[in-house]
């Protein structure tokens, strides 16, 4: 089992709707999560982060951690075209290195 | 804002030459990393350095070996490229803001 799952998509949804990415994880001991975006042709990009439960909130971004059941989530409102990326969690291990361990990707389209 | 460049955005080599794939970071950073992203793999670590000198290896480290003799610059080295090290690498440093990604070198191996 890997210890970040994600839903590889693809992913394809009018614009304006509402968008719903999930990862799970399998280590309990993880603590810190990121969400990356990443273009066609380009490296990821940091969107958001969080830290221990609950949710966080920038812009047309939400990302949403539940703990007891392990599963991160992004919600992204109102979607556009310009939101059509790849989009990977990731967390955090091996201690002071801060090795990142990624879900391997979600592909969203926005249709205009 | 922090800056990775990656020297090459495509590279075709042929099976058994040897590659150098550069990294470059315009700050002082001290952790560099090397990922591969395969498509239904997402990205697996290879190396990655602490400091000048100082590296250990990932995740899936064979077939690669790293060089870090200057803090800015951290290099990929495939001894013998094979085609199953056809690929898109990224390199990544992190620093106080967290991890920034070049924009990946892909690499064919014919």
């Amino acid at each position: 089992q890997k210890e970040v799952e994600q839903d590889p998509g693809p992913l394809s949804v009018p614009e304006g709707a509402i968008v719903s990415l999930n990862c799970t994880y399998s280590n309990s001991a993880f603590q810190y999560f990121m969400w990356y975006r990443q273009y066609s042709r380009k490296g990821p990009e940091l969107l958001m982060y969080t830290y221990s439960s609950g949710n966080k909130e920038d812009g047309r971004f939400t990302a949403q951690v539940d703990k007891s059941s392990k599963y991160i989530s992004l919600f992204i409102r109102d979607s556009q075209p310009s939101d059509s990326a790849t989009y990977l969690c990731a967390t955090p291990y091996g201690g002071a290195t801060n090795k990142l361990i990624f879900g391997t990707g979600t592909l969203l389209a926005v249709q205009p | 804002d922090v800056k990775v460049t990656q020297s090459s955005r495509y590279l075709v080599k042929r099976t058994g030459e040897k590659v150098f794939l550069e990294c470059v970071q315009d700050m002082d950073h001290e952790n560099m990393f090397w990922y591969r992203q395969d498509p239904g793999l997402g990205l697996r670590l290879i190396y990655f350095s602490y400091d000048v000198k100082m590296k250990e290896k990932g995740d899936i480290p064979e077939g690669y070996s790293v060089s870090r003799e200057k803090k800015e610059r951290f290099s990929l080295i495939l001894e013998s490229a094979s085609t199953n090290q056809t690929s898109m690498y990224l390199c990544a440093n992190r620093g106080p803001t967290g991890y920034t990604f070049g924009s990946g070198t892909r690499l064919t191996v014919v």
